[in-house]
């Protein structure tokens, strides 16, 4: 099976723009989560959608949205991008078999750097 | 709040011997531990994982211990090998789909 795959893999932008980034998740798989990922901050949860809804959001600001189409694969949003925002940004898909706990598999990431 | 913390940043091991990587968590509310094996440049990967009704569990090369009682987890790596270099995260389920991850640990393997 293909693992989850995230696009593009590397984005400049500068401040005030924003960007829209691409997950695809394992196939068969309808969970898909969201981390940023910083040397100071470490994994911080963004949010996580279950059949195209947000079951949970983490502590980021209103600039910071997502969505599940249908076929589970997910996109991401940032609006009015800061310095701040630079980061990996990791996606995470699993299973979720009646709501259990089960193993997230992670994609690459894509590096975002605001200038 | 919640949160996975780890009690050392760096590991330094020689190669051929015996890693064992600690984590503590402070929620007992947790079913589920994964560990996570971060490399340059790539997401995390999946290493083993453990749930709570289960104290140990062993895949190739690894074993997980779960401590409830004192609430930690630590992941044992025999053998380490160079190809182990790489930072090792924790992670609990918080219970409502969302993952807690700790800072994670450098493990560098010295030749």
């Amino acid at each position: 099976k293909a693992g989850v795959t995230q696009t593009p893999r590397y984005l400049i932008k500068t401040r005030g723009q924003q960007v829209t980034l691409s997950c695809s998740p394992i196939s068969g798989h309808r969970s898909v989560s969201w981390y940023q990922q910083t040397p100071g901050q470490g994994l911080q949860f963004l949010f996580e959608y279950f059949s195209e809804t947000q079951r949970n959001k983490g502590n980021f600001p209103g600039r910071f949205s997502g969505r599940q189409f249908s076929n589970s694969r997910s996109e991401m949003n940032v609006s009015t991008l800061e310095l701040g925002d630079s980061a990996l940004y990791l996606c995470a898909s699993s299973l979720d078999p009646a709501g259990v706990a089960d193993t997230q598999y992670f994609g690459p990431g894509t590096r975002l750097t605001v200038l | 709040g919640e949160s996975v913390g780890l009690h050392l940043p760096t590991l330094s091991v020689q190669e051929g011997d015996n890693s064992i990587i600690n984590c503590a968590y402070s929620n007992s509310a947790s079913d589920y531990f994964i560990w996570y094996k971060q490399e340059s440049g790539k997401g995390p990967q999946f290493i083993i994982d453990i749930r709570s009704n289960m104290d140990k569990r062993q895949g190739q090369r690894v074993t997980v211990l779960l401590n409830k009682t004192v609430k930690h987890l630590s992941l044992q790596i025999a053998a380490t090998q160079p190809g182990d270099s790489a930072v090792y995260f924790c992670a609990r389920d918080s219970g409502t789909y969302k993952y807690i991850f700790g800072t994670g640990t450098r493990l560098k393997v010295l030749a």
